[in-house]
Parts: C-alpha cells; sequence; structure tokens
C-alpha cells in the first residue's frame, strides 16, 4: 500500500484569494490524481500529474484555475486560484499501487471558501 | 443517464440484518469495478475488487452482472461500524488508471 499525506488537512479562505494543496507519498510513483468531492457529491477527478510533463485536465477543469506542479516522482502540489465559495469542497490526492490495481487516498484537504 | 449510478439511500438497517446494495453502469464494456467505502469526513478506502465470478470477503460478497450492467455488495450480520457511505467505483473505457465514481449509497446501521 501507498501511505499519502496531504497537507493542510482543512482550511478556510476568503474569496478571491488562493490555496495550494502539498501531496507526499511514500514511494516513487508514475502519475499522482488529483480529484474534487463537493458536499454530497461523487469524485471528480481535476487532473492526473505526470513527472517532467504538464498535468492532464479533465474537461470543466483548467490550468489556469487549477495550476499543479509535479517535480519528483513522491510530490505534487496543486493549487486553486482565485478561490469563491463553489470551491468549498474536499480535494484528494490519489495513487494507484504497484500493481496498478488499487487506488489509495490521502486523506483529502477540507478547503471551505468563505 | 450517468455512467455509474447508484441508490444514495440512506438504507435504515437494525445490526445483524443483511442488507444489499446495486451499482448500474453505463459502459458495457468496462473491465474494471471496485467498492470502496468512505466513512464521514474521511477519505474512500478499498472494501473489495469486485470479479466476473464474483468474490466473498468475510460478511461482504460482491458480484458482477455483465448482462445487465450491474454490480451489487451483500453485506450479511451487519455491525455498527458498518455504517459508512459506499462507492461503486468502474474504470474509464479509455483508461484503466482513470476511474468513474458512484456517489455513493449511505448505510446507517442501527443498534
Amino acid at each position: 500500500s501507498a501511505v499519502i499525506s496531504q497537507k493542510p488537512s482543512r482550511d478556510i479562505c476568503q474569496r478571491g484569494t488562493s490555496l495550494t494543496i502539498q501531496c507526499q507519498v511514500d514511494s516513487q510513483v508514475t502519475m499522482m490524481f488529483w480529484y474534487r468531492q463537493q458536499p454530497g457529491q461523487s469524485l471528480t477527478l481535476i487532473a492526473t500529474a505526470n513527472q517532467g510533463s504538464e498535468a492532464t485536465y479533465e474537461s470543466g477543469f483548467v490550468i489556469d484555475k487549477f495550476p499543479i506542479s509535479r517535480p519528483n516522482l513522491t510530490f505534487s502540489t496543486l493549487t486553486v486560484s482565485n478561490m469563491s465559495p463553489e470551491d468549498s469542497s474536499i480535494y484528494l490526492c490519489s495513487v494507484f499501487d504497484s500493481t496498478g490495481n488499487t487506488i489509495y487516498f490521502g486523506e483529502g484537504s477540507w478547503l471551505t471558501v468563505v | 443517464r450517468k455512467e455509474v449510478e447508484q441508490d444514495p439511500g440512506p438504507f435504515n438497517v437494525p445490526e445483524g440484518a443483511t442488507v444489499a446494495f446495486n451499482c448500474t453502469y453505463s459502459n458495457s464494456a468496462s473491465q474494471s469495478f471496485f467498492w470502496y467505502r468512505q466513512d464521514c469526513r474521511k477519505e474512500p478506502k478499498l472494501l473489495m475488487s469486485v470479479y466476473s465470478s464474483g468474490n466473498e470477503d468475510g460478511r461482504f460478497t460482491a458480484q458482477l452482472n455483465r448482462a445487465s450492467q450491474y454490480i451489487s455488495l451483500l453485506i450479511r450480520d451487519s455491525k455498527l461500524s458498518d455504517s459508512a457511505t459506499y462507492l461503486c467505483v468502474v474504470n474509464r473505457l479509455d483508461s484503466n488508471y482513470q476511474l468513474i465514481w458512484g456517489a455513493g449509497t449511505k448505510l446507517i446501521i442501527k443498534p
């Protein structure tokens, strides 16, 4: 299994500001995934972060709003830019295990925008 | 139609009872299926993968019905600690590593 650390675990932010979420994995992984889970909703994939290349964004998500960094094989950041109350959500970092069959999540970053 | 659909519940079930959830998926060519469990204000955690032949892990049984395009989860002798939201997950056709998540079924076990 993979151990994933995310921070901050929660934050309350003012609208119009930006917040960067960090994700650290205890092993080297090729792909890291960033998800959002809005209250009462299912998980939605924001983007796939690959080391050494630009992140791949899903429909409805753009780099200007959610810039992602992937400086090495164990670390990634997601920034939520120019936040609005609609961005209030849980943001989850995840990776697959070495078999590629199981996905593991960080504990999530609970973001409230006021 | 959503790609993965679940009854949101909540299912209110007395302790010791058997409860079953279904999840339907829209793409007949999907290959990988999972059940995840999510406790309140926690991240999802893998409960079971779902295999074509069906599989069992203790009190939990998962089954796949390809003809009708649904997967099921059966929980026997339910415990208070089974209270959680159960998420159905199916892989995207164009990518084995990208998953489609159901919105989850909430289960509440009552003493």
